[in-house]
């Protein structure tokens, strides 16, 4: 059975352009969460999508957005790329909104590098 | 709002020896907690989970309790081998107010293992 998956592993932007980074949940998961992490740092919380609406939002400004499709499967989007953008983004999935307690829990992808020079 | 906090620096150990990386949080609701482990190169890992005060998690070697009483939620190992060296992030999960299932992370401890 296949894990979370995440499109592209890696890519280069340039300042200014948009990016679009694409992730498959684990098949029956509903929910789909974007982190972003930082060199040295933790993940921090993007959004989170449960039966394709958003559920949560963190503390990123308005260039990020998302959407989850029919099939549960998501897009992050990031306009206007600044350097400080620069990260591993990564996608987890879970079978309820939670990923807490019994046969629940949160998937994680490998994630997607995104340098922006 | 929520945080977790973990032991700073790099932890350095020879193989076999006992490992601590602390972690203490603070959440508004009732809170799950979780270690999370990262190999170079690659996603993160659920290592263990504790739902509920006193519950203990484990995995692989790898124990955690969650102390309520002391809001901590530390991991240890009683002999570390070279295939553990990885980055170690304590996190939680908070149903109370508008946290929904988000995941606040800590900084990640460094464990490198030597022969």
């Amino acid at each position: 059975d296949a894990g979370v998956t995440q499109s592209p592993t890696h890519l280069i932007k340039t300042r200014g352009q948009h990016v679009t980074l694409r992730c498959s949940p684990i098949s029956g998961h509903k929910s789909v969460s974007w982190y972003q992490q930082v060199l040295g740092q933790g993940p921090q919380f993007i959004f989170q999508y449960y039966e394709k609406e958003e559920r949560g939002r963190g503390n990123f400004p308005d260039r990020f957005s998302a959407r989850q499709f029919p099939n549960y499967s998501s897009e992050l989007n990031v306009n206007a790329l600044l350097l400080g953008d620069s990260a591993l983004y990564l996608c987890a999935s879970s079978l309820g909104l939670f990923g807490t307690g019994g046969p629940y829990g949160y998937t994680f992808g490998s994630g997607t590098r995104l340098t922006v020079v | 709002g929520n945080s977790v906090t973990q032991m700073e620096g790099p932890v350095t150990l020879s193989e076999e020896a006992f490992l601590t990386i602390n972690c203490t949080y603070t959440a508004t609701g009732y809170p799950s907690l979780f270690w999370y482990v990262q190999y170079p190169g690659e996603g993160l890992q659920l290592l263990l989970k504790a739902t509920k005060a006193d519950d203990k998690g484990s995995n692989k070697g790898f124990e955690a309790t969650y102390r309520k009483e002391t809001t901590s939620f530390h991991l240890e190992k009683g002999s570390v081998q070279v295939s553990d060296s990885a980055v170690y992030f304590c996190a939680l999960s908070d149903r109370g107010g508008t946290s929904y299932g988000k995941l606040t992370f800590g900084q990640g401890t460094i464990l490198t293992v030597h022969p």
